[in-house]
């Protein structure tokens, strides 16, 4: 069964911290691995990263994924309060037939940005 | 870029009603969309793959006679509810890929909240 799993569970920083976030994964045929970040509502796409060793960026947000530990990173600079939210870990296989684009989700990191 | 719609945003209902929860593709096909659904602080759990034209797969320990999918066109897909008891009170949010796009990401409506008293 696939698996993916995340960490810290929550965190509460200050604004203008750096926090990491880890995602590992066990997963059968990967193929890529997304981030996404959830406030009130649906979950709003941030990376997708399909190849190893190369960091993806926008604005204080990158991510780089690690084919050969099985995990990736998400880390925010200089943080804001708006980036407090729940942010989530998506991998997906290659399952073919009609179930493809089917992802397994981590159990989120609840970040906490204190003013 | 790729909207998915989801329709309504929230809902209340009594126990032992049922309710259809709508998820529409406004700008793509999608051959394929996704149930999931999500208690308070937690992660997206998985319901069903919704796949045009055929029946749905569920996911393990997730009853297909209560929660019924249909997914008539293909932009078009529909959770019911059915018999609903406030167990069922969650936030269900539906995702879609664009079917010509396998590498982009999914896309997520914007949820239902579903209060059952």
């Amino acid at each position: 069964e696939d698996k993916v799993v995340q960490s810290p569970l929550s965190l509460v920083v200050h604004e203008g911290d750096t926090v990491t976030l880890n995602c590992s994964y066990e997963v059968t045929n990967f193929r890529s691995l997304l981030w996404y970040k959830q406030e009130k509502k649906a979950p709003t796409f941030l990376f997708m990263l399909t190849s190893s060793g190369i960091e993806k960026k926008s604005g204080r947000l990158s991510s780089i994924l690690d084919k050969k530990e099985l995990s990736s990173i998400l880390n925010i600079t200089a943080t804001q309060t708006g980036d407090s939210a729940i942010y989530l870990c998506a991998v997906g296989a290659n399952a073919g037939g009609t179930s493809y684009g089917k992802l397994t989700f981590g159990q989120g990191t609840i970040l906490t940005v204190h003013p | 870029g790729a909207v998915v719609s989801q329709h309504p945003s929230r809902v209340i209902c009594k126990s032992g009603t049922s309710v259809k929860i709508e998820c529409r593709s406004l700008d793509f096909q999608a051959t394929t969309m996704f149930w999931y659904r999500q208690f308070p602080k937690q992660s997206l759990m998985l319901m069903a793959t919704s796949n045009e034209g055929s029946k749905a797969t569920y996911e393990q320990g997730v009853e297909k006679d209560k929660f019924l999918i249909n997914h008539a066109s293909l932009t078009l897909s529909t959770l019911t509810v059915t018999s609903a008891h406030p167990e069922d009170s969650s936030f269900y949010i539906c995702s879609a890929r664009a079917a010509s796009s396998y590498n982009s990401p999914l896309h997520f409506g914007n949820g239902t909240r579903l209060t059952v008293t």
